[in-house]
């Protein structure tokens, strides 16, 4: 059972567009809301997160919008260029089990010139 | 630097013979995790560690074993690989990973035969 759904499994966008990437989750006792970004050959690295006591955070050119009473929650990529293409994971942790970091599936996005 | 180490970086064995991919850290966290990766599936977690001799099963911990004897190490143990641990692995560190997430080593692929 996947707690965290993440889509599209793929993105392709053209540079200068914006890349979304959308994660659902079902658990209400998830408070914690990082993405991770993972180039070819490294291990995933911490992009941005979010708790669930805001609705928007902004850092340069990503931003997570979420959505507490749909349970859902963004990434979204302004001005998206060539070196953003990577897999995106979105993950949720507990605030009673703060250990487990739970992953969605993946978004691998291509941003073509 | 602050890193999280993991060896080997690439592993090819054969079903049944015995082996340690070893991980350690240099940040002082507390908090030590395994993560596979398979396409498809995301990220999912082996086990983790609290603290020293503290390790708890995360997801998919059926034929492993782990250990926590000093907080810098946390080694993971196949103690008879089947194909179906050829997988990519990750090991990774956090202060709190509820509040901070996790720091990434930067993979071990294993394919037994």
């Amino acid at each position: 059972q996947q707690q965290v759904k993440q889509s599209p499994q793929s993105l392709i966008v053209q540079k200068g567009g914006i890349s979304i990437i959308n994660c659902a989750y079902e658990n209400t006792a998830f408070d914690y809301f990082p993405w991770y970004q993972q180039f070819p050959g490294k291990g995933p690295a911490l992009l941005i997160a979010i708790r669930p006591d805001v609705s928007e955070k902004k850092e340069g050119r990503f931003t997570i919008s979420f959505n507490k009473s749909a349970k859902q929650f963004s990434l979204h990529i302004m001005d998206s260029q060539p070196g953003d293409s990577a897999t995106y994971f979105c993950a949720a942790s507990h605030y009673y089990n703060t250990d487990k970091l739970i992953f969605g599936t993946g978004t691998r996005l291509q941003v073509f010139p | 630097e602050a890193q999280v180490t993991q060896n080997p970086r690439y592993l090819i064995t054969v079903t049944g013979k015995k082996l340690t991919v070893t991980c350690s850290q240099n940040m002082n966290h507390e908090y030590m995790s395994w993560y596979r990766q398979d396409p498809g599936l995301g990220l999912r977690q082996i086990y983790y560690s609290m603290n020293v001799e503290v390790t708890d099963k995360g997801d998919v911990p059926e034929g492993y074993k782990v250990s926590r004897k000093e907080k810098r190490n946390f080694p993971l143990i196949l103690e008879s690989p089947s194909p179906n641990q050829t997988s990519l692995y990750f090991c990774a560190s956090s202060p709190n990973p509820g509040h901070y997430g996790y720091t990434f080593g930067s993979g071990t692929r294993l394919t037994v035969v």
